[in-house]
This record gives C-alpha cells, structure tokens and sequence, in this order.
C-alpha cells in the first residue's frame, strides 16, 4: 500500500541554521500539507499547498518558513533560521482528492533545536 | 471559529470494559468530523469519520450537532485498543473540503 514517506526521520542542529524537512506523497494525491506537534501539544495547521500554491497558511508560519515542491515528487519544508521554539515533530500528510477530507500521514521528522 | 476539544488527556480502562472518549466541537458551517489513531511508534492513520457511518475495530462515533460532540465508543476495550486518539475536524465546502484541525488527543490505556 502507497504511503507518505518523510526523512529525515530526526534531526539534530543548532539555532540559527538553516533545516529542510523532506516528504515525498502519495503520488496521485492533490493535496499536500505540513502539520507539527510541540511536545505534550496538539497537532497544529501549518500549511496546505495545492496547485503548486500555499492555499493556506496558519499564523505560525511566518517569513521563517517555506514550502516547495520543486520535482513533482518531493514536498519540503525549510526552516530558514531555527529557534529552540521549532523543536517539533514535524509531520507530512496528502490527500488524494477534493472528494474527501481524509489525511493519510507520514512518520513524521523530530526537529531538535539546540 | 474552529475548535475541537477533548476534555481527557487520559483515560484508563479495563479490559473488557465499555470506553467512550469525548470530542466536542465548534464550527460555523457544515464540518466532517474524524478520529484518528496513533499506535506506539507508528503514524497518525484514520480510524473513522462520521459521514461512513461505519464500525472500524469495533469503534463507533456518532455526530450528535445539536450537542456539537462526536463521542468515540467501543462497547468493551482490548489492550490493542492502547494509543492516542485525536478527534479531527474538516471544513466542508460545496465542492472541497478545508484543512484539518485536530484536537490535544486522549491517550488511552486498556488495562489487561
């Protein structure tokens, strides 16, 4: 069965440095998103990206964020300038379609921020 | 605005025992509502959404608007049934569906 694979599955780096999360979807779904989880925490929105657009983000991705899906394969997110605050697990998911509201998710990469 | 609580961050039973975990929800217009699973180092995966209406792992969930809640029951617990479960909520639009939003999760533990 396909699934959303995402690497690397923990990463360590110091605060200030630059971080790229890889993802790759399920092939034929439309729908790509970013979701992270903060120790203890919920599992929060970061953004959606449909079309080769963000089609929302939520307020915690701010300048220091982006996404990308530069081959038609891979979906990342870059963190350009870590702070401890973005220690996270960070986690992928996809969507086959508009027909339905179901997330199939990656194993998700752990950011730890030093 | 959209929110979805769960008001137990823990919940123990027994096995053997019937385990409701709640959710409530606020939401302007015409949600989906989900749960979602996630086993001991292994991914979040779906469990079930309201609009199938169907059983999964012995699991049932009923969307109740006028209470705004989507209550998780299983008549009686096993001790595979041990996980966090997050109660979810999409949007619904007339032709999509909006991003989820996931509530803090309920992390049940079946005692054997």
């Amino acid at each position: 069965e396909p699934e959303v694979t995402q690497t690397p599955s923990h990463q360590v780096t110091q605060m200030g440095q630059e971080v790229i999360l890889r993802c790759v979807p399920i092939s034929n779904h439309l729908y790509f998103y970013w979701y992270r989880q903060i120790l203890g925490q919920k599992v929060e929105f970061l953004v959606s990206f449909y079309n080769n657009e963000i089609s929302e983000k939520s307020e915690i991705f701010d300048d220091q964020f982006s996404v990308e899906r530069p081959d038609g394969s891979n979906f990342t997110l870059k963190i350009r300038s870590t702070k401890l605050e973005d220690s996270a697990m960070y986690f992928c998911a996809s969507r086959p379609s508009h027909n339905t509201g179901e997330l199939f998710f990656g194993e998700g990469s752990r950011l730890t921020v030093l | 605005a959209q929110r979805v609580t769960q008001p137990e961050k823990l919940l123990s039973v027994f096995k053997g025992a019937p385990v409701e975990l709640k959710c409530n929800y606020s939401y302007s217009g015409s949600p989906e509502l989900f749960w979602y699973v996630q086993y001991s180092r292994q991914r979040l995966q779906l469990l079930l959404r309201h609009i199938s209406r169907e059983s999964i792992k012995g699991f049932t969930a009923d969307l109740n608007k006028g209470e705004t809640s989507f209550h998780l029951k299983k008549p009686f617990a096993q001790e595979e049934d041990s996980a966090m479960y997050y109660c979810a909520l999409s949007g619904r639009r007339r032709t999509s569906y909006d991003k989820v939003i996931f509530g803090p999760g309920t992390s049940l533990s079946v005692i054997p």
